[in-house]
């Protein structure tokens, strides 16, 4: 089974720190993904990867960036968090572009003071 | 920018008794996947129906796809109180970057 972990399960931070979510997988998949999720507003893309060193921008990347300089890690960077980053941050991996199942993480729960 | 759709956003059955959520899209598509989610987890893949496919069945699981009508329907047979979790839909297009956009999802309860 493919396994996607995320370091975190709760994270507190204070308003301007900069923040690191950092994702691994381990099933060698080229493309990877951040996700946030809101009540209410469903799954939001903030970026994805589709191989080592290329991001593209999802739905709303504004307040992150990414890096992926290995195959297996995809990191999420909040260069100054802000309150309204207070969310459900989920990374996922998949084979495929478009027509392969996500393998998700288990989230990570950021609250930003 | 959201395309699925579920209805609807809440469910509450009794054990044993069957769930159906739906899923309606607007744009072509190229598959359609259900996940589902428990309370503070990630998502897990349940079934992924492509658009040249009418249904699909996966141990307890039966999904339906109508691409005339934009619409997907997920039904769980004979439901036990495990099952409670919020089923979301995403649509995929082959070849697209941006992989699968998601509804908001179907909070399901199965009552004991």
């Amino acid at each position: 089974d493919v396994k996607v972990t995320q370091s975190s399960r709760y994270l507190v931070k204070r308003t301007g720190e900069k923040v690191f979510l950092e994702c691994v997988q381990d099933m060698d998949h080229e493309n990877m993904f951040w996700y946030r999720q809101d009540p209410g507003l469903g799954l939001r893309l903030i970026y994805f990867s589709y191989d080592v060193k290329m991001k593209e921008k999802g739905d709303i990347p504004e307040g992150y960036s990414v890096s992926r300089e290995k195959k297996e890690r995809f990191s999420l960077i909040l260069e100054s968090a802000s309150t309204n980053q207070t969310s459900m941050y989920l990374c996922a991996s998949s084979r495929r572009v478009g027509d392969s199942p996500l393998h998700f993480g288990n989230g990570t729960r950021l609250t930003v003071t | 920018s959201q395309q699925g759709e579920e209805d609807p956003q809440a469910l509450s059955i009794q054990e044993g008794e069957n769930a159906t959520m739906n899923c309606s899209y607007k744009t072509s598509i190229n598959n359609l996947q259900w996940y589902r989610q428990n309370s503070g987890r990630g998502l897990v893949h349940l079934i992924l129906i492509r658009s040249n496919e009418r249904e699909k069945h996966s141990g307890r699981l039966r999904v339906t796809l109508d691409t005339s009508k934009k619409s997907s329907s997920l039904l769980i047979t004979a439901s036990r109180a495990a099952d409670t979790a919020s089923y979301f839909c995403a649509t995929g297009v082959y070849g697209s970057a941006r992989q699968l956009t998601f509804g908001s999802g179907t909070q399901l309860t199965v009552l004991p």
